[in-house]
């Protein structure tokens, strides 16, 4: 069953860390642009950062730049979200998602959920 | 404040139509592609529509998409209780180089 199934997240005081994984079942992980994409509770879908297919290319809203990094292990078939000096704000469900075409993402991880609180 | 502009609510009766709207500028819908997501409470959200007006496979041809200029519409006819969810419009923005959603829109079945 072609999936991105995703690990990581939980509870964190403000200015930790988390380290999110998404790692990918049933297609090659290389072949796609990834995408995180967060949503705090009761708001709306935000995108966070993207990934290409090699790594080669990286981007970042700018909300995370600088405490956020995004990376990919093409042995793992594996994508991850380095989350650094995590904040309040930051609190939020976090979905990595297959860019299928023309940012069109077809499949979903199911989510994971950070609460940044003291 | 999205970029994107949704109705926050939008509601009809069973086997109605309803539209849903998603309002941008030249710099993203205007020039874009659009895509929409379903999102059914507590899950992930799920494509309905791709490059303006695609289904993918699986998605039901009550669901429609069109966009003219920086506007884009989702349109359901034949309105179900199981279409109940939040919906977003979706693009890139070329200006600010970054992925927009709309703020979503709430659809109740009455």
């Amino acid at each position: 069953e072609v999936q991105l199934v995703q690990s990581g997240g939980g509870l964190v005081q403000p200015g930790g860390s988390l380290r999110l994984s998404c790692a990918a079942s049933g297609f090659t992980l290389s072949s796609y642009w990834i995408y995180w994409v967060r949503q705090a509770p009761g708001k709306g879908l935000v995108w966070v950062s993207r990934i290409n297919g090699d790594g080669s290319v990286i981007s970042h809203a700018d909300s995370v730049k600088g405490r956020f990094s995004i990376s990919r292990d093409s042995a793992k078939n594996t994508v991850y979200l380095q989350m650094n000096s995590l904040r309040a704000e930051d609190t939020a469900m976090y979905y990595c998602a297959r860019d299928w075409t023309y940012l069109a993402f077809d499949i979903w991880g199911r989510g994971t959920m950070v609460t940044v609180s003291s | 404040q999205s970029v994107l502009t949704q109705p926050p609510s939008a509601s009809g009766t069973p086997g109605q139509k309803v539209t849903i709207s998603c309002s941008g500028s030249s710099s993203n819908i205007g020039t874009n592609y659009v895509n929409w997501y379903q999102q059914l409470p507590g899950t992930a959200p799920k494509l309905l529509i791709y490059t303006n007006n695609q289904r993918p496979s699986g998605v039901p041809d009550r669901y429609s998409g069109s966009k003219s200029g920086a506007s884009a519409s989702l349109a359901i006819s034949g309105l179900r209780s199981e279409d109940e969810a939040d919906y977003y419009c979706a693009t890139w923005d070329g200006s600010l180089n970054v992925l927009l959603f709309g703020g979503g829109t709430k659809l109740t079945v009455l």
